[in-house]
């Protein structure tokens, strides 16, 4: 059974610090994997998508990796603003069924 | 910009009660999703839809049941809510999933509603 951990839970940042949030799943049968923000309250905004057979995607201060062999995937957040402060989610896309599975979540918060 | 509209953003209801979530997308989206997201064990799927009429399980279905008459609407429906069932739940939808051929990437991101946060007592 596909389980996603996210580790840490919980960070802490001062405004301009570069930092990196790791995600690991058990099985490397994916079709994708994707990060999301969520704010709170609210519901989750996609960042981005890395398909199986990429080993990075960018958008912006954002960069994530994907390392399918070892079941791992980070998210690189660059030069962090306290309105980068939000969880975030990353998720695998099973190849069968259809669905994503979402780690816990890393809550961060950026202070100026 | 696609849009995921909950109907509700907050819910209190009693146990027993026969509770409608509905959740309506504007991108003529095929697959459309049900999560619940509770403390400390993430979003976990209840059900989801790849086309009009169709539904599959996810991974807590036990309580809940869906309906899916249009393409853009999809309802989630507690027969007779209880307390275990207080929680946020979220609605998604996305173009198309592995099922349809064609490159994956932006067809597979999922758009989410603002969620409902769903109190029985």
């Amino acid at each position: 059974k596909q389980e996603v951990t996210q580790i840490p839970a919980a960070l802490s940042v001062p405004e301009g610090e570069n930092l990196v949030l790791n995600c690991s799943f058990t099985d490397s049968a994916i079709y994708n994997l994707q990060w999301f923000r969520q704010d709170p309250g609210k519901g989750l905004t996609s960042l981005l998508l890395i398909q199986s057979s990429q080993r990075e995607q960018t958008s912006g201060r954002l960069n994530a990796s994907l390392d399918k062999s070892s079941g791992r995937s980070t998210l690189y957040i660059a030069a962090s603003q306290p309105g980068d402060s939000a969880t975030y989610l990353c998720a695998v896309e099973l190849l069968s069924p259809d669905k994503l599975i979402f780690g816990t979540g890393t809550r961060l918060q950026v202070f100026p | 910009d696609v849009k995921v509209t909950q109907s509700s953003r907050y819910l209190v209801k009693r146990t027993g009660e026969k509770v409608f979530l509905e959740c309506v997308q504007d991108m003529d989206h095929e697959n459309m999703f049900w999560y619940r997201q509770d403390p400390g064990l993430g979003l976990r799927l209840i059900y989801f839809s790849y086309d009009v009429k169709m539904k599959e399980k996810g991974d807590i279905p036990e309580g809940y049941s869906v309906s899916r008459e249009k393409k853009e609407r999809f309802s989630l429906i507690l027969e007779s809510a209880s307390t275990n069932q207080t929680s946020m739940y979220l609605c998604a939808s996305s173009l198309a999933g592995i099922l349809v051929s064609g490159p994956i990437g932006a067809k597979n991101i999922q758009y989410f509603g603002a969620g409902t946060r769903l109190s029985v007592l």
